[in-house]
């Protein structure tokens, strides 16, 4: 068991720049979040996939943020025309669905700067 | 809609001195809570969950946490701290509302020094 990875771990872009982040939750986990976190603040729920379907999307997810998990295993998160205020920690997390207490296991996060 | 409110931004202890952190949630449904850490530049790691069995739950690294329904609360501590201690520290509360969404709704946090 290798745990959530994400990729990369830092990317420093200039604003209106588009990226890209991803992630690999662990094998047999079928959900999947997307949480964003800012300096002196708790995670930030984004949107979350159960397999393919991306079935909650955040109020914080603007039309600029696009997350996908096409094949129900790995996922991307891409912000289009990034903003300085775009800069954060995004970190993934994955779970079963079929337990029945909710706990999440959380990769290290990418760290993002918009200069 | 649930959320949880961390009493103290900052906690600074002495080495070997007791270590408490405040939560307390809003919840419409009996919650499920969870404590995490979070090292430097580093991800959430679980520390310990309350899924409605012993109200004392004990969780890694010497931690445990008690539920309190009557005060709303999910303390944390642990007896005697220790320099690696040092890290911040997460409570969350899971949204049982909706179903089985299961998503989690975390506490701002609360940054623990010790103090050598």
């Amino acid at each position: 068991d290798t745990g959530v990875s994400q990729d990369p771990r830092h990317k420093i872009t200039k604003r209106g720049q588009n990226v890209t982040f991803r992630c690999d939750p662990i094998s047999e986990h079928n959900r999947l979040y997307w949480y964003r976190q800012t300096l002196g603040q708790g995670p930030e729920f984004l949107t979350y996939f159960q397999n393919e379907a991306q079935l909650e999307k955040s109020r914080l997810l603007s039309d600029r943020f696009s997350a996908e998990r096409p094949k129900g295993s790995f996922s991307t998160l891409e912000i289009q025309r990034t903003e300085q205020g775009d800069s954060a920690m995004y970190l993934c997390a994955s779970s079963l669905l079929d337990t029945n207490t909710g706990e999440l296991f959380f990769g290290e996060g990418s760290r993002l700067t918009v200069l | 809609a649930q959320s949880v409110t961390q009493l103290g931004s900052h906690v600074s202890v002495s080495e070997g001195a007791l270590v408490l952190l405040r939560c307390n949630y809003s919840s419409s449904v009996p919650p499920y809570l969870f404590w995490y850490v979070q090292y430097p530049n580093q991800g959430l790691q679980l520390l310990l969950k309350y899924t409605s069995a012993a109200t004392l739950v004990k969780g890694i690294n010497g931690f445990e946490a008690e539920f309190k329904k009557s005060e709303t609360s999910f303390h944390l501590t642990k007896p005697s701290a220790h320099m690696s201690d040092a890290a911040e520290y997460f409570c969350a509360v899971s949204d049982r509302s909706g179903g089985s969404n299961y998503k989690l709704t975390f506490g701002k946090g609360t940054l623990l020094t010790v103090n050598p």
